[in-house]
């Protein structure tokens, strides 16, 4: 069966430290990929997503990037947080029917 | 472009209560159309989906919705309210051949005992 692991669970980062989330998917080949921010008491918010190692697309410009360095790896960085990078990251894959698939998600935390 | 709108941004029922949460969305091809929920600090985790034939769709914890195309609505139901079923739910809809889903803005249900 597949599963979605994301860590670290949760981070706290002065303003202006850089960041790195990482996301793997296990049990499938080629997923498309998605990282989502849920700020507090809202939706979700599409950050990046991806169909193939090396194919990132951006969907909000901001200062967090997205590589895609193996198939089932996805990594989420920034250079230097701000306070409003603050908030709950979702990572999920995707299956051909159109559901996804979500890891337990990182709380960070930037003071 | 694609939409979902959920009315009602909070719920709140009693416990054994009937369950009715609200989804319109926008869609210029036919919809692939998801409910999701979400405990607190934890990911969304797939209730119920339509894609195409039947209209009542089941899923997990007693759950249902019906897709209704000439309403653009896709309401989630549950007979009776549990304890349990307090959380967030996401109402989405993705293209079916789209590699992106849109999410509405989320419906905190709460329940009374």
């Amino acid at each position: 069966s597949q599963t979605i692991h994301q860590w670290p669970a949760t981070l706290v980062q002065p303003v202006g430290s850089p960041l790195s989330l990482e996301c793997t998917v296990e049990g499938t080949s080629n997923p498309n990929l998605y990282w989502y921010r849920q700020a507090a008491g809202r939706g979700l918010q599409l950050l990046f997503y991806s169909v193939g190692i090396g194919q990132i697309s951006s969907e909000v410009p901001q200062n967090l990037s997205a590589s895609r360095p193996q198939d089932r790896q996805f990594i989420l960085s920034s250079k230097k947080l701000l306070l409003s990078d603050s908030g709950f990251y979702l990572c999920a894959w995707r299956l051909g029917g159109g559901e996804q698939f979500f890891g337990p998600g990182t709380r960070l935390t930037v003071l | 472009a694609q939409s979902v709108t959920q009315l009602g941004s909070h719920v709140s029922v009693s416990e054994g209560a009937l369950v009715l949460l609200r989804c319109n969305y926008s869609s210029s091809v036919p919809p692939y159309l998801f409910w999701y929920v979400q405990y607190p600090n934890q990911g969304l985790q797939l209730l119920l989906k339509y894609t195409t034939g039947a209209t009542l769709v089941k899923g997990i914890n007693g759950f249902e919705a019906e897709f209704k195309k000439s309403e653009t609505s896709f309401h989630l139901t549950k007979p009776s309210a549990h304890m349990s079923d307090a959380a967030e739910y996401f109402c989405a809809v993705s293209d079916t051949g789209g590699f992106k889903t849109i999410f509405g803005a989320g419906t905190r249900l709460f329940v009374k005992a």
